[in-house]
């Protein structure tokens, strides 16, 4: 199975300063296809999941574009480029490559 | 609009079943991928089950192999997860999702093993 590993697994922001939260993936999570299916999830407090970005760097309708996901291979970053009061929550990187099972890294709290 | 309405859930003792159901609209039901997730706080999210768009293909995570059982019903856009011979583990917010990407997600629902 594909390990998920997410760090910080804790993150103190300021508000209207640039976040970055790591996840790095126990095997190269390309697909034989070629693509790379590396999700990353919001979750505000008491709310569902949110997925904001897919295949590593695209987002997802209505997520607000100081979102944006990148990396490659087994090394992926998400990063807020201005951190509004909003983003506060938990986020989680999920790979789609290697299935089953699908697999989450174990979340960061985004905390202000 | 997508949408996924969960119902379901509750309190059930040990060895008991339980069925959750997902309402699904907003999207052709029949043509997608649909997913079951978990969450507890000590384990955090963890994928439960997958099935195909026709229902032939079905992917369970170990720790519920042989007890949980997902089916749909495309004329109906609908999504179940039998669970039975639960345990004290199993107690968690469970989320439907559409896809095998999870696009989107349920409003949750909880289940509690417990007697």
């Amino acid at each position: 199975d594909v390990v998920m590993t997410q760090s910080p697994l804790s993150l103190p922001v300021i508000l209207g300063q640039p976040a970055s939260i790591s996840c790095r993936s126990s095997q190269s999570l390309v697909h034989s296809g070629g693509g790379t299916y590396l999700n990353w999830f919001q979750q505000r407090p008491g709310q569902s999941p949110r997925r904001l970005i897919y295949q590593v760097s695209y987002r997802d309708s209505g997520v607000p574009d100081r979102f944006s996901g990148s990396g490659s291979g087994t090394d992926f970053t998400l990063k807020i480029s201005r951190v509004e009061a909003e983003d506060v929550g938990d986020y989680y990187c999920m790979q789609a490559t290697h299935w089953p099972p699908w697999t989450f890294g174990q979340g960061t709290k985004v905390v202000i | 609009e997508v949408q996924l309405v969960q119902s379901g859930g509750g309190l059930v003792q040990p060895g008991g079943s339980l069925r959750l159901s997902c309402a699904a609209s907003g999207f052709t039901f029949r043509n997608l991928w649909m997913s079951w997730a978990r969450q507890t706080p000590e384990k955090g999210l963890e994928w439960v089950a997958s099935i195909n768009e026709d229902g032939g293909e079905k992917y369970y995570v170990d720790s519920v192999k042989g007890r949980f059982t997902v089916s749909r019903d495309n004329a109906k856009n609908s999504l179940f997860l039998q669970m039975d011979n639960l345990g004290a583990d199993d107690t968690a917010v469970y989320y439907c999702a559409k896809g095998a990407h999870f696009d989107n997600w349920g409003q949750g629902t909880l289940v509690t093993v417990s007697s």
